[in-house]
């Protein structure tokens, strides 16, 4: 069935790295790929997404890439900051032909330390 | 525009019971989809609704219901209420297909 896998679970980095986090889909047929950024007690928040037609998508310090081929899609974070401090969510899905089901991963709780 | 709104905030109920929220999607979104949100499950799709039909549903028991009325409001449903359905509930409006935006959740606590 359709899958989302999201790699790590826990991100620790310190003020100023990068950080990376990673997700793979199942379902070849998937064209959207958001990420959802959810800081503690807050909904969930569209931060950046990617459909399958582009391979690299960027605003300003959050950057995204896919690659169809191995159906992995990762978001980039650079020069990190405290506030960017929070639960990151990736998900998938097919938008097409009134099909509109995110498939979440398990999220990743990235921490960024002074 | 106003966000997506949910009613309530909190909801305390107790096994057995059943419990409706309420969702109010963002102004000219006829899209409602619904999650549920648990630690140990994730974010997982319950059922989407457009234009009053069920478009899509996630794998959940038949006690969760939904419906969705002509101005595009949603409500959900959960009859028999057993612990392991304490969670936030969330959902989310988009246009057509397309991005969504999640409300602020309800979080059911099931005694």
């Amino acid at each position: 069935g359709e899958n989302v896998e999201q790699h790590p679970s826990t991100l620790s980095v310190q003020e100023g790295d990068s950080a990376v986090i990673k997700c793979t889909y199942s379902d070849s047929a998937s064209n959207y790929f958001p990420w959802y950024k959810q800081e503690l007690g807050k909904r969930p928040q569209l931060i950046i997404d990617i459909r399958s037609n582009v391979g690299e998508k960027k605003d300003q310090r959050i950057a995204v890439t896919l690659n169809k081929t191995a159906k992995h899609f990762s978001l980039h974070i650079t020069e990190t900051q405290p506030e960017d401090s929070a639960v990151y969510f990736c998900a998938a899905t097919k938008i097409s032909g009134g099909y509109n089901k995110l498939i979440f991963g398990a999220g990743t709780r990235l921490a960024v330390h002074p | 525009k106003a966000g997506v709104t949910q009613t309530p905030r909190y909801l305390i109920k107790t096994r057995g019971q059943q419990v409706t929220l309420s969702c109010s999607p963002i102004s000219g979104h006829r899209s409602v989809s619904w999650y549920q949100q648990t630690p140990g499950q994730g974010l997982q799709f319950l059922f989407e609704y457009f234009s009053e039909t069920q478009r899509n549903k996630g794998n959940f028991p038949g006690r969760f219901s939904g419906r969705q009325f002509s101005n595009s409001r949603s409500e959900m449903n959960v009859s028999t209420l057993e612990l392991g359905d304490s969670a936030l509930y969330l959902c989310a409006s988009s246009f057509e297909a397309s991005e969504q935006f999640f409300g602020p959740g309800t979080r059911l606590t099931v005694l």
